[in-house]
């Protein structure tokens, strides 16, 4: 079993909806958890980082994480064609004990 | 610097060829960290960086793959007789503690010809 999972995709949307990604893991250990945007041809760029149950807001962008369901999401409100990157998540425990999901293609179609 | 900083951004060689790429980490970050991603594909993690610390050295794939930090700043990734299948986009991230985000650089993007 992988340590985290995460749907590839590709996920196709119209501009304007409600974007949901999603990720799983299999460790509780986990405590730190992160989404990052990657745009072709550029690295992976920090979105979002949380370390607690609950939700955190940024702007357009909300993360989610349920540790008792071990799951984490990531929201996109108000859809754009600039949000057309791969989403990737990251789940971390210690210092070299991190793991990537294998990220999700997103289209935003004007 | 503001970010992760990486040369080339690319590079293109010929198989059997030595290449170095190079990573400057965020100023004031003491981990640093080397992963692979090849094309449609996720993170592969090479090697970390910590302070003073002995490096993880457990994803390099093969004893063609070093890295050294040096002065626990810049760090040099080193394929030796490159091969084809070493064709990829290598990412440097740094970190400023354990518990903190990865910040990336934009990657080198090696071809082996």
């Amino acid at each position: 079993q992988k340590e985290v999972e995460q749907d590839p995709g590709p996920l196709s949307v119209p501009e304007g909806a409600i974007v949901s990604l999603n990720c799983t893991y299999s460790n509780s250990a986990f405590q730190y958890f992160m989404w990052y945007r990657q745009y072709s041809r550029k690295g992976p760029e920090l979105l979002m980082y949380t370390y607690s149950s609950g939700n955190k807001e940024d702007g357009r962008f909300t993360a989610q994480v349920d540790k008792s369901s071990k799951y984490i999401s990531l929201f996109i409100r108000d859809s754009q064609p600039s949000d057309s990157a791969t989403y990737l998540c990251a789940i971390r425990a210690g210092a070299n004990n991190l793991f990537f999901g294998t990220g999700t293609r997103l289209t935003v179609i004007p | 610097g503001a970010g992760v900083s990486q040369s080339p951004s690319n590079k293109v060689t010929e198989k059997g060829k030595d290449v170095e790429l190079r990573c400057d980490p965020i100023s004031g970050h003491t981990a640093l960290y080397w992963y692979r991603q090849s094309l449609g594909q996720g993170l592969e993690f090479l090697i970390y960086f910590q302070g003073n610390s002995a490096p993880d050295k457990s994803g390099l794939p093969s004893d063609r793959f070093s890295a050294e930090r040096t002065g626990g700043s810049v760090s040099t990734l080193t394929i030796q007789r490159t091969q084809q299948e070493d064709s990829a986009v290598y990412l440097c991230a740094s970190s400023s503690s354990f518990h903190s985000p990865l910040h990336f650089g934009n990657g080198t993007r090696l071809t082996v010809t």
